[in-house]
């Protein structure tokens, strides 16, 4: 299986500040990777798919980059409904496997 | 809209099955793959398997070979995710979950099934 390994694990923001997770997959070499935000009790809900492209309705101050074994998620200028939990997720084999996690915090 | 909506919260005794249903509206049911992703209590999201609502074809990830059974009802657009043998480790959130064919991301998720396993 490939694994997925989100950093940091937490990360204390203030509203506006520029937030970077990373993604590292164990293995890869494609851009078959997607970003996920979790609010407490909710669903995830989808940001970037194909490591960069902005699902349709999710604000422009989230960006993805990166290839092959590592990616990055930014959140320009965090507002306050940013904060949650992030996800990242391969899709390069089965079984799809995602990040333990980073929480976004205030 | 489209709309991926789940059954209840359930409450099962160790070495008992629970079925999850999820009923989906919106959009065209055989166009898209039904995927499941589990949560643990304050864990992670793990991805279980997925069904071909088309054919019916699965992929079920090993951990869970031999131990759960994705099928779907073409007639009502709902698909179903069945886990047995549970134990207090199955205590979780399942989640059914929209992919496209081709796709590797999901784009619509139900809105999750509470299954609690205890004696």
């Amino acid at each position: 299986d490939i694994q997925m390994t989100q950093s940091p694990s937490s990360v204390s923001a203030s509203v506006g500040d520029r937030v970077t997770i990373t993604c590292r997959a164990s293995q890869g070499d494609s851009n078959w990777l997607a970003w996920y935000q979790q609010r407490p009790g909710k669903a995830p809900k989808l940001l970037i798919y194909a490591a960069s492209s902005l699902q349709t309705g999710v604000p422009s101050r989230f960006s993805g980059s990166g290839s092959g074994t590592d990616f990055t998620l930014t959140i320009s200028r965090i507002q306050p409904e940013d904060f949650a939990t992030y996800y990242c997720q391969q899709g390069n084999s089965f079984p799809w496997t995602f990040g333990q996690g980073t929480k976004v915090e205030i | 809209q489209v709309q991926l909506v789940q059954s209840g919260p359930e409450v099962k005794k160790p070495g008992a099955s629970v079925k999850v249903s999820c009923k989906t509206s919106g959009y065209t049911f055989t166009d898209y793959y039904v995927h499941w992703v589990r949560q643990a209590p304050g864990q992670g999201l793990e991805w279980m398997g997925r069904i071909s609502t088309n054919l019916g074809g699965t992929n079920y990830a090993q951990k869970f070979q031999g131990r759960v059974t994705m099928t779907r009802d073409t007639s009502i657009n709902t698909a179903y995710m069945e886990l047995s043998s549970l134990g207090s480790d199955d205590t979780a959130v399942y989640y059914c979950a929209r992919v496209g064919s081709g796709w590797y991301w999901v784009d619509y998720w139900g809105q999750g099934t509470l299954v609690t396993v205890s004696s």
